[in-house]
C-alpha cells in the first residue's frame, strides 16, 4: 500500500465550476499537509500549507484535512484556465523529513 | 517567499557523458536538500536527502555511484549523473527544506540523454 494515494484523474470541469481534488494516507504519524501545483515542466509550488486537522482558506482555495479518516481535500471555488495544472497533495511528520507525495491529478479547467 | 534557483533548466548530452545540475537557495540557508526524480504523468520519486557538510543519503535502488550528491554549503546543493544513458532522461527535482514556506521547489532540469 502506498503511503499517499491520489487519483490521477485527468479531471477536467467548466470555467467557474467548484474543484474538488482528495488524497488519502495511511501513516496515522503525518501531521503537515501540503497542496502543491506544478505546470507542465516545471517545479510544484505551495499553495496550502495545514497543520493537523482542520480547515484553512486562502482566497479562492480551501484546505481540509480530516485526521480520523486520514483524507485530505483542496477546494477549488470559481476554477479558472489558469488553474489548469497538476495538484499534489503532499505530507510528512514534521521535522526535517521528507515529504510523501500523491500522484497528482491534472487539472483542466475549459473556458 | 523562499527562492531554490536550479540550473540548467534543459540539457542535453551523449550517452556515457556526465551532466550536473545545480540548486541554489537565494534567501536562505537550506539545511537539508531533497533530489527527486519525476517521469511523465507522475509523480516526484524521492532520490535522495542531503545535509550540508555530510553524505547524502540514498533511497532504495538509487545508485549512489551513478548519482553523485554534493552539499557543499548552506546555499548550494549539486547532483551529478555520471556516465548517463538514454534511461537516465527524466525530470529532475531539487527541494531545500529552510525558508519561511518550508519546503522549497527548484524549477526542474529536463535532462535528455541521446
Amino acid at each position: 500500500q502506498k503511503e499517499v494515494e491520489q487519483d490521477p484523474g485527468p479531471l477536467s470541469v467548466p470555467e467557474g465550476a467548484i474543484v474538488s481534488l482528495n488524497c488519502t494516507y495511511s501513516n496515522s504519524a503525518f501531521q503537515y499537509f501540503m497542496w502543491y501545483r506544478q505546470y507542465s515542466r516545471k517545479g510544484p509550488e505551495l499553495l496550502m500549507y495545514t497543520y493537523s486537522s482542520g480547515n484553512k482558506e486562502d482566497g479562492r482555495f480551501t484546505a481540509q484535512v480530516d485526521k480520523s479518516s486520514k483524507y485530505i481535500s483542496l477546494f477549488i471555488r470559481d476554477s479558472q484556465p489558469s488553474d489548469s495544472a497538476t495538484y499534489l497533495c503532499a505530507m510528512n511528520q514534521g521535522g526535517a523529513n521528507n515529504l510523501f507525495f500523491g500522484t497528482g491529478t491534472r487539472l483542466t479547467v475549459i473556458p | 517567499g523562499a527562492v531554490v534557483s536550479q540550473h540548467p533548466s534543459w540539457v542535453i548530452c551523449k550517452s556515457g557523458t556526465s551532466v550536473k545540475i545545480e540548486c541554489r537557495s537565494l534567501d536562505f540557508q537550506a539545511t537539508t536538500m531533497f533530489w527527486y526524480r519525476q517521469f511523465p504523468k507522475q509523480s516526484l520519486m524521492l532520490m535522495a536527502t542531503s545535509n550540508e557538510g555530510s553524505k547524502a543519503t540514498y533511497e532504495q535502488g538509487v545508485e549512489k555511484d551513478k548519482f553523485l550528491i554534493n552539499h557543499a554549503s548552506l546555499t548550494l546543493s549539486t547532483l551529478t549523473v555520471t556516465s548517463a544513458h538514454p534511461e537516465d532522461s527524466s525530470f529532475y527535482i531539487c527541494s531545500a527544506r529552510g525558508g519561511r514556506d518550508g519546503y522549497t521547489f527548484g524549477s526542474g532540469t529536463r535532462l535528455t540523454v541521446v
